[in-house]
């Protein structure tokens, strides 16, 4: 697609319940990345991919937290038995490079982003 | 590890003036690539202007452009003719160019609001 494309634009759940968020990146992009911004906070870095692997998942903040990318292209990003303290933007970037070679190919591009609000 | 400092959590500027952003980095490596965001409310993060670190002329995107200071470690962001529309959070990010899946270190953010 034209651009990073993620879904649902905002979800509203209970605590306990399980959410899933979509990343579309954009086309041709190998390297793909989730961050989370709490409310007033900066940029959390949670999990890189690199293809269908991830090579870095240092950024999840504990094992509720699950990500998975399929056929090098959309990912999910599943939080399990969510807590009050998980409501936050999360947010997908891409890049066509995995951190070597030419500006043009590992300039970093982000989505709008998944509002999340746990009652 | 790398990390970027913005020292101004806020800055504001009346339109049509000129304002400069702070940013400073600390990393142990030569080659690198430095990027200001700009996030307005919507919360999209925005791709403004970028630089990479063995390039020592300064990057410039029509009303914006960088100082770049690789010895100090410094990557200020210059806006000229403030527009209502550059009012938004402004991130500085770095991104090593040696290491392979690296990814962006940002700062803490500046606040900017553009008085009418």
């Amino acid at each position: 697609g034209a651009g990073v494309s993620q879904s649902p634009s905002n979800k509203v759940t209970e605590k306990g319940k399980d959410v899933e968020l979509r990343c579309d990146p954009i086309s041709g992009h190998t390297a793909l990345y989730w961050y989370r911004q709490s409310l007033g906070q900066g940029l959390e870095f949670l999990i890189y991919f690199q293809g269908n692997s991830a090579p870095d998942k240092s950024g999840l903040p504990s094992d509720r937290f699950s990500a998975e990318r399929t056929g090098g292209s959309v990912s999910t990003l599943t939080i399990q038995r969510t807590q009050q303290e998980d409501s936050a933007v999360y947010l997908c970037a891409s890049s066509p490079r995995a951190g070597t070679g030419a500006l043009s190919g590992n300039t970093i591009y982000f989505g709008e982003g998944s509002w999340l609000t746990v009652v | 590890a790398q990390t970027v400092t913005q020292s101004q959590p806020e800055m504001s500027v009346q339109e049509a003036e000129t304002v400069t952003l702070s940013c400073t980095y600390d990393t142990s490596e030569s080659d690198y690539y430095l990027f200001w965001y700009k996030q307005p409310p919507s919360r999209q993060m925005i791709l403004v202007i970028r630089q990479e670190a063995y390039k020592q002329q300064n990057a410039t995107e029509n009303r914006f452009s960088v100082n770049f200071q690789k010895a100090a470690k410094s990557f200020s962001l210059k806006i000229s003719d403030s527009q209502l529309g550059d009012a938004a959070m402004y991130f500085c990010a770095y991104r090593s160019r040696e290491t392979s899946g690296s990814r962006l270190t940002f700062g803490e953010g500046t606040q900017l609001t553009v008085n009418p």
